[in-house]
């Protein structure tokens, strides 16, 4: 399969835990993008790399988040003291840049559940 | 007011109708447009991508940005069961940061 992957599909965890989330982004793919999802809701996006440079993070991303991306391969975003409010779906997203014509691919996304 | 506006629906039609999907958007700067269609419980899969205002037709999908009304269309022709999911719309200023719309789920009854 040479689409995005996201390990694991499905995790919950009570709420004060830390939970990591790792993504494997389309080889190629020198761009990778984090968002969340709620219920009923679109992607909101939360950060991106290039290589192995975090370029921009949102607003939305507090400081109990951070990601990485230490080869410039494969992702991690952690959640550290997680929150109900944490809970969502959280996908990500590969693609190769500059490249005017290419957009994101995404993958399955990990479904967080904070009790 | 949100940058990106989509009715979420659900919008229900009998199969072989038209399906018109909508966007509206307050920057006219964006300049890149796409539509997306997510399944139930999977990652948005990317359906129509379009740069600047026009149309795109791709098999039964036709994408139509109208930037001077920042208007945003997917219209579905010959709608199938098998095109029942949720649709969003997306947009930005470059490919990167992408802003989603609520997404609009459509059921596509035999």
């Amino acid at each position: 399969d040479t689409g995005v992957s996201q390990d694991p599909r499905h995790k919950i965890t009570k709420r004060g835990q830390n939970v990591t989330f790792r993504c494997d982004p389309i080889s190629e793919h020198n761009r990778l993008y984090w968002y969340r999802q709620t219920l009923g809701q679109g992607p909101e996006f939360l950060t991106y790399f290039q290589n192995e440079a975090q370029l921009e993070k949102s607003r939305l991303l507090s400081d109990r988040f951070s990601a990485e991306r230490p080869k410039g391969s494969f992702s991690t975003l952690e959640i550290q003291r997680t929150e109900q409010g944490d809970s969502a779906m959280y996908l990500c997203a590969s693609t190769s840049a500059p490249a005017r014509q290419e957009t994101q691919y995404f993958g399955p996304g990990t479904r967080l559940l904070v009790l | 007011q949100k940058e990106v506006e989509q009715d979420p629906g659900p919008l229900s039609v009998p199969e072989g109708a038209i399906v018109s999907l909508n966007c509206t958007y307050s920057n006219s700067a964006f300049q890149y447009f796409m539509w997306y269609r997510q399944y139930s419980r999977k990652g948005p899969e990317l359906l129509m991508y379009t740069y600047s205002s026009g149309n795109k037709e791709d098999g039964r999908f036709t994408a139509q940005v109208d930037k001077s009304s920042k208007y945003i269309s997917l219209f579905i022709r010959d709608s199938q069961p098998s095109d029942s999911a949720t649709y969003l719309c997306a947009t930005g200023f470059n490919t990167d940061k992408l802003i989603f719309g609520t997404g609009t789920r459509l059921q596509v009854f035999p």
